[in-house]
């Protein structure tokens, strides 16, 4: 059964960075085609993709925010960390982390088949 | 970027009812089209991948088709349980996700 948690600081001053843990079981990031992203989703409005980080440690980033964003992979923790520079009040929003369809799409996208239950993250100060 | 056009944005259906939302894309995306469904404080759920493979586990009421730019989520018989905000994601390449599609029950 796949499971995936996150965890992270709920409040973020504007200029900080975030960074979000996603903590998973069921799957492990060592084996070919396997595949978590990061999804974020501002209240009332829809999903936007900003990450993958694979098996391989490739990593796929959303351009519009790539300069801002790292992923990382702990594999022995069966862990993956999200890093987000210079927080804004437009970040605000509910973070997710999941799994993604392994080998569904090309390496920039995929079909996300299991989700964390999202972490809220409000930027103020 | 690929956006994604849903439609329609809300809609309003009894049990029962044959329901059918459409998700265009800007440029031809090769069937790689997922569909989700939100229910009110939860995460998406994975229902449709590959524009019409229905994931495991998805009652047989909903389906999927499309191709090219066009495609579209079809609940034959809308129930309570489907209350929720629908979303197409494509992923040819970065992924985008449609603005939703809200279902509600009359």
């Amino acid at each position: 059964q796949i499971t995936l948690t996150e965890s992270g600081p709920t409040l973020v001053n504007p200029t900080q960075t975030l960074t979000l843990t996603c903590t998973f079981s069921g799957f492990s990031l060592s084996t070919s085609g396997v595949g978590v992203g990061w999804i974020r989703q501002p209240p009332g409005k829809t999903l936007e993709w900003l990450a993958f980080i694979y098996w391989d440690d490739d990593k796929r980033y959303n351009p519009s925010l790539k300069a801002r964003l790292t992923v990382t992979k702990d594999v022995s923790k069966n862990q993956v960390v999200l890093t987000m520079t210079n927080m804004d009040p437009v970040d605000t929003a509910t973070y997710y982390c999941a799994h993604r369809v392994p080998y569904d799409g090309n390496w920039d996208g995929g079909s996300l088949d299991y989700w964390g239950q999202g972490t809220l993250v409000t930027v103020s100060s | 970027d690929i956006q994604m056009t849903q439609s329609p944005s809300t809609l309003s259906a009894s049990v029962g009812d044959r329901v059918t939302i459409i998700c265009r894309a800007s440029q031809i995306i090769n069937n790689w089209l997922a569909w989700y469904q939100q229910k009110p404080g939860k995460a998406p759920k994975l229902l449709v991948y590959k524009a019409s493979t229905l994931e495991g586990g998805v009652p047989s009421r909903f389906s999927a088709s499309g191709s090219d730019t066009e495609f579209t989520l079809t609940i034959s018989s809308l129930q309570p349980d489907d209350l929720a905000t629908y979303y197409c994601q494509q992923y040819n390449g970065h992924s985008t996700f449609g603005e939703g599609t809200k279902v509600e029950i009359k």
